[in-house]
């Protein structure tokens, strides 16, 4: 079955420290990625999106992401984090089916930082 | 610019109470989705629908049934609420493929509590 592995539940950091989160998924065929957000309270939000092109993809509020297809990862980075990151991080990926688009969640990461 | 709209925003049930929750959206999609969100457990679909009049079950679809009479609702009824339901619910929307592999708008969400 398809899955999405993130494989930190929990990230605590202070200010202006770099983030990595991962992300890996188990599929073998045609993907399209994505990082979404969810501030406290909030639904999700997009953050950034790989569909094809340059592996390395740009979002918003200073993230980016890698997507290295040969170890089926798409790694969430920021080189310096702000306490307003705060927030739980999922990444998903867009499988495609029977000409559905089904869109798979990884169980997420929760990011604290602190002042 | 609503986007989607979830309606109630919050509500607390009694054990075997029904509800149902309403999911409207205006930017004229033709898939829409229900997702719960559990902690540790990321997003998982519950029930989702391509279209006006149809329907399909997601990951966790029991306990759960859904209507699509109209082309911009879509209806997530749990007709004997069990504490096992308690979560918060996410309505989805996207166009169909090739525009829907681009990504999902979601509404604000429900928190449901059965007790």
């Amino acid at each position: 079955a398809q899955s999405v592995s993130q494989h930190n539940h929990h990230v605590i950091l202070s200010e202006a420290a770099s983030l990595e989160l991962g992300c890996n998924y188990s599929y073998g065929g045609t993907v399209n990625l994505f990082w979404y957000v969810q501030y406290p309270g909030q639904h999700l939000q997009l953050l950034l999106k790989y569909f094809s092109g340059d592996p390395l993809v740009k979002g918003i509020k200073g993230f980016e992401a890698e997507f290295i297809k040969s170890k089926f990862s798409f790694n969430l980075r920021k080189p310096s984090v702000q306490w307003s990151d705060t927030a739980e991080y999922f990444c998903a990926v867009m499988l495609f089916s029977g000409g559905y688009n089904k869109l798979i969640f990884g169980a997420g990461t929760r990011l604290a930082v602190h002042p | 610019n609503a986007g989607v709209t979830q309606t109630p925003k919050f509500r607390v049930l009694k054990t075997g109470q029904s509800m149902t929750l309403l999911c409207a959206q205006d930017m004229n999609h033709e898939y829409m989705y229900w997702y719960r969100q559990d902690p540790g457990m990321g997003l998982r679909l519950i029930h989702y629908s391509v279209g006006e009049g149809t329907t399909a079950k997601g990951e966790v679809p029991d306990g759960y049934n859904v209507s699509r009479l109209k082309k911009q609702n879509f209806l997530l009824g749990l007709e004997s609420a069990a504490p096992s339901q308690t979560s918060v619910y996410f309505c989805a929307s996207s166009p169909p493929p090739p525009q829907g592999t681009y990504g999902y708008t979601f509404g604000s969400g429900t928190r449901l509590t059965v007790v």
